[in-house]
């Protein structure tokens, strides 16, 4: 069946460097995809998204880069600050439903 | 900024009673979803209902779960027999269209006992 899962299941990173969070997905009749940040008690918030006809994607200090042949995703964070700490979830659709992968915690070391 | 706004924030409630979450999703979204997340663990989608229909559901959402539109701004997840196992935080969330930006609540976090 079909999944959506990251390679790393926590990421600690130095203030003011840049984050990679990485996704594997395995449905590829996935055409949307999503990332979501999710802190703690709190509901996923959306950062950034991307379709399946295009490969980059950049946003205000974030980036979705998606290789279809690999069927990955990943998330750049740029000079990682405190407020990013969070769990950082991908999801991907091809119909109406978000299927949403285990999450990567990012920590932030000052 | 609009937002999806979601009740109660925190519910107990004894196994065997019937619960109702309430929603108020986005004003102009057409797209409605109930998705939940037990503690440590990845959001798992319940049920999407458009055009007053429930158009997806998932093998969670059996017969104890139904939803409601019952005007024209909440939409509602009931769950008839609650059981241990329904402990989770459940997240309501909309979008325009289908699958697409999808917004979600801040949840509303039942505790059956």
């Amino acid at each position: 069946g079909e999944s959506v899962g990251l390679h790393l299941p926590t990421l600690s990173v130095q203030e003011g460097d840049n984050s990679i969070i990485n996704c594997a997905y395995s449905n590829s009749a996935s055409d949307y995809f999503i990332w979501y940040k999710q802190e703690s008690g709190k509901g996923p918030q959306f950062i950034i998204d991307i379709r399946s006809n295009m490969d980059k994607r950049q946003g205000q200090r974030v980036t979705v880069l998606l290789n279809k042949t690999v069927k990955h995703l990943s998330l750049q964070i740029a000079a990682t600050q405190p407020g990013d700490s969070a769990v950082y979830f991908c999801a991907e659709t091809g119909n109406e439903k978000l299927t949403f992968g285990t999450g990567t915690r990012l920590t932030i070391i000052p | 900024e609009p937002e999806v706004t979601q009740t109660p924030s925190h519910q107990v409630t004894q196994m065997g009673q019937e619960v109702i979450l309430r929603c108020v999703p986005i004003s102009n979204h057409l797209y409605f979803y109930w998705y939940r997340q037990i503690l440590g663990q990845k959001v798992e989608f319940l049920v999407s209902f458009y055009n007053n229909e429930i158009s997806e559901k998932s093998e969670i959402f059996d017969d104890q779960f139904s939803v409601e539109r019952p005007d024209g701004s909440n939409f509602t997840l009931k769950i008839r027999s609650t059981k241990l196992e329904d402990s989770a935080m459940y997240f309501c969330a909309s979008g325009t269209q289908g699958g697409n930006t999808i917004y979600f609540g801040e949840g509303s976090w039942l505790t059956v006992v």
